[in-house]
């Protein structure tokens, strides 16, 4: 039952250009959302978050949106750079704490 | 600079084998979680603790694995008997109760 889901394995994009990665969630009692990026034999690292009082976040060139009735978040990278390559990770928590991550969205940006 | 560590960070041992990982979280945070990267699954919850207590194990393999807290300075997670199926990366992170979570670099393990 994965109650966090990114379907997209992977997206490639032109350096420069716009990356959208995207993330649906079945479970209402999510209330914070997180992103996370990992590097190859790296620990994944905190990206930005959100809290669902909101609809929207940003910092910097990443921006991450919220829709709490389509149950459906979104991250936004721009300019997109190389090294932004990553697999990105959306996770929910809920108010026991615990936290969801999903599938995960491999980015490769290109020079 | 604080950080989560793991040990040990690649580990290879044969199928039957006691398998015992180690973490020691942020000082301070006070919610600690297990988690094994597969392709197909992403970031699997295997289990997760606050203030030293299990709050949620459901995501572990019970005939096998267990987590525990001894101390508020180490969680470890150990598998008896290992199995190939187990060969996994196994992620610790700990947070400040509901705050962002922080990981270690991980346990890479490969049951033979």
């Amino acid at each position: 039952d994965q109650q966090v889901k990114q379907n997209s394995p992977s997206l490639s994009v032109q350096e420069g250009r716009i990356s959208i990665l995207n993330c649906d969630y079945t479970n209402s009692m999510f209330d914070y959302f997180l992103w996370y990026k990992k590097y190859p034999a790296e620990g994944p690292t905190f990206l930005i978050s959100i809290s669902s009082i909101k609809d929207k976040n940003e910092d910097g060139r990443f921006t991450v949106f919220l829709n709490k009735s389509a149950k459906h978040l979104s991250l936004h990278i721009v300019p997109s750079q190389p090294g932004d390559s990553a697999v990105y990770f959306c996770a929910a928590n809920s108010n026991t704490g615990k936290l969801i991550f999903g599938q995960g969205t491999t980015l490769q940006v290109k020079p | 600079d604080a950080r989560v560590t793991q040990t040990p960070r690649d580990k290879v041992t044969e199928m039957g084998q006691e398998v015992t990982m180690r973490c020691q979280p942020i000082l301070g945070h006070n919610t600690v979680f297990w988690y094994r990267q597969t392709m197909m699954q992403g970031l699997e919850l295997l289990a997760y603790f606050r203030n030293r207590a299990p709050l949620d194990d459901s995501g572990m393999p019970k005939d096998r694995f267990s987590a525990e807290m001894p101390d508020a300075t180490l969680a470890t997670l150990k598998i008896q008997p290992s199995e190939p199926r187990d060969s996994a990366v196994y992620f610790c992170a700990s947070a400040p109760n509901r705050g962002r979570a922080f990981f270690g670099q991980g346990t890479r393990l490969t049951v033979v």
